[in-house]
């Protein structure tokens, strides 16, 4: 089955730096991926909607300069979060859906804890 | 806009009980619904989707049928195991975009 693999897991950061967050469709392409944030008592927020070859699009209230997205190509995508705070500390998913199975529903990768110290 | 409303929980259960999680949502047009389960410390895993009004989703003894009549998706199974605890998240995508709108998430626990 179609696999998301998000890299890395677990990162530690100090405040003011930047950190970069890899999500790869293995086995299929992907014009579009998701980055979600999970906040505490389990609800995900999206943060933006990443299209291969062109501007992610943000959800109202995400600040784009602050988590830069980039989609080079139809196997990854990357959120950068710029000048981290500890108000960043958060778990970040990213996922998928297959072009060629638009009802195949999405795939998810496993998830990266950001902590910011 | 599309929106989804779960149950709260945290939903305490023996084992072999009967679980139903509530799931009602608000769309336009005719949206996929889906059943997402997370356990702990991982990401997100599909449990069962149904596209159409009257479909039954069904996985690993978990079912869901899409009702359009009450704009409800509930998850059932008749008899849980304790390897079954985790938050279930129901999920729609509307029509008119391919955003995956989750509800709040239900977690489940299950004693032995």
């Amino acid at each position: 089955g179609a696999v998301v693999s998000q890299h890395p897991s677990r990162v530690i950061c100090k405040s003011g730096t930047s950190v970069k967050i890899e999500c790869r469709s293995l086995d299929f392409q992907a014009t579009t991926m998701f980055w979600y944030r999970q906040f505490p008592k389990q609800s995900l927020m999206l943060m933006a909607t990443s299209n291969e070859g062109s501007k992610a699009t943000y959800e109202q209230g995400v600040e784009k300069d602050k988590f830069l997205i980039n989609h080079a190509s139809l196997t990854l995508s990357t959120l950068t979060v710029t000048s981290a705070h500890p108000e960043d500390s958060s778990f970040y998913i990213c996922s998928a859906s297959e072009n060629d199975r638009p009802n195949s529903g999405y795939t998810f990768g496993s998830g990266t804890r950001l902590t910011v110290v | 806009g599309d929106s989804v409303t779960q149950m709260e929980g945290p939903v305490t259960l023996s084992e072999e009980a009967f679980l139903t999680i509530n799931c009602t949502y608000t769309a336009t047009g005719y949206p996929s619904l889906f059943w997402y389960v997370q356990y702990p410390g991982e990401g997100l895993q599909l449990l069962l989707k149904a596209t159409k009004a009257d479909d039954k989703g069904s996985n690993k003894g978990f079912e869901a049928t899409y009702r359009k009549e009450t704009t409800s998706f509930h998850l059932e199974k008749g008899s849980v195991q304790v390897s079954d605890s985790a938050v279930y998240f129901c999920a729609l995508r509307g029509g008119a975009t391919n955003k995956l709108i989750f509800g709040t998430g239900t977690l489940l626990a299950v004693q032995p």
